[in-house]
């Protein structure tokens, strides 16, 4: 199993650019998570999942969209990006029977 | 509002030093907490989950304790390798699936 993966790791945005960053799991699991690290600190939910079709919020959204179309990927969309943005973004998932989540490599994003 | 402090923010110890991290948490109804380990430009990576007070969890070094109102990640006779840094989380009984997160303590060690 290749686990959580995801794409890009690096990218550079300009102000008001949109992307998407993406994330997949191999393990059938239906909870997946975005989170965000700013620099010497924890991780912060931003949206998350407990199966295909459904999402929620978590603490930090604004700025930032989800869908869940798949049990496999969990892409998370930044529309108009903002400095504030910047970040290393790392997707989770669990499986139904426990709490434990397991992570990606993370993607690191700068805007500018 | 659910608090998860870790401390201290960072920690240098020698080879074979041995000290402990703590995760003090202000929460409603624990329903969980775990530990992650953490290394530069990695994703966190889990170690170990504590349930209920007076349990613990053991892995090579590392053993993780858990009180009403703290845990500590003891660290015996560290390595070089063991330098990274350790997140604390947890799980309260009005937050479903989600975990909260401390900011994590940095730990050096040095050969």
């Amino acid at each position: 199993n290749a686990g959580v993966t995801q794409t890009p790791k690096f990218r550079i945005l300009k102000i008001g650019q949109s992307m998407t960053l993406q994330c997949t799991q191999d393990m059938n699991h239906n909870y997946m998570y975005w989170y965000r690290q700013d620099p010497g600190m924890g991780l912060k939910l931003i949206y998350y999942s407990v199966g295909a079709g459904i999402t929620d919020k978590g603490e930090v959204p604004n700025g930032y969209n989800v869908s869940r179309s798949t049990t496999e990927d969990f892409p998370l969309r930044l529309e108009l990006a903002a400095p504030s943005q910047t970040s290393v973004y790392f997707c989770a998932s669990r499986r139904d029977s426990s709490y434990e989540q397991y992570f990606g490599p993370g993607t690191r994003l700068t805007v500018t | 509002e659910d608090q998860v402090t870790q401390s201290p923010e960072a920690l240098r110890l020698q080879e074979g030093e041995s000290s402990s991290l703590n995760c003090s948490y202000t929460v409603s109804g624990l329903r969980g907490l775990f530990w992650y380990r953490q290394d530069p430009g990695k994703g966190p990576e889990f170690l170990f989950t504590l349930y209920s007070a007076g349990e613990e969890k053991e892995k090579e070094r590392l053993k993780a304790t858990l009180t009403k109102k703290e845990s500590f990640l003891h660290i015996t006779a560290p390595k070089p390798e063991d330098s990274a840094t350790y997140l604390c989380a947890v799980r309260v009984e009005t937050s479903g699936s989600r975990l909260t997160f401390g900011e994590g303590t940095q730990l050096t060690v040095n050969p």
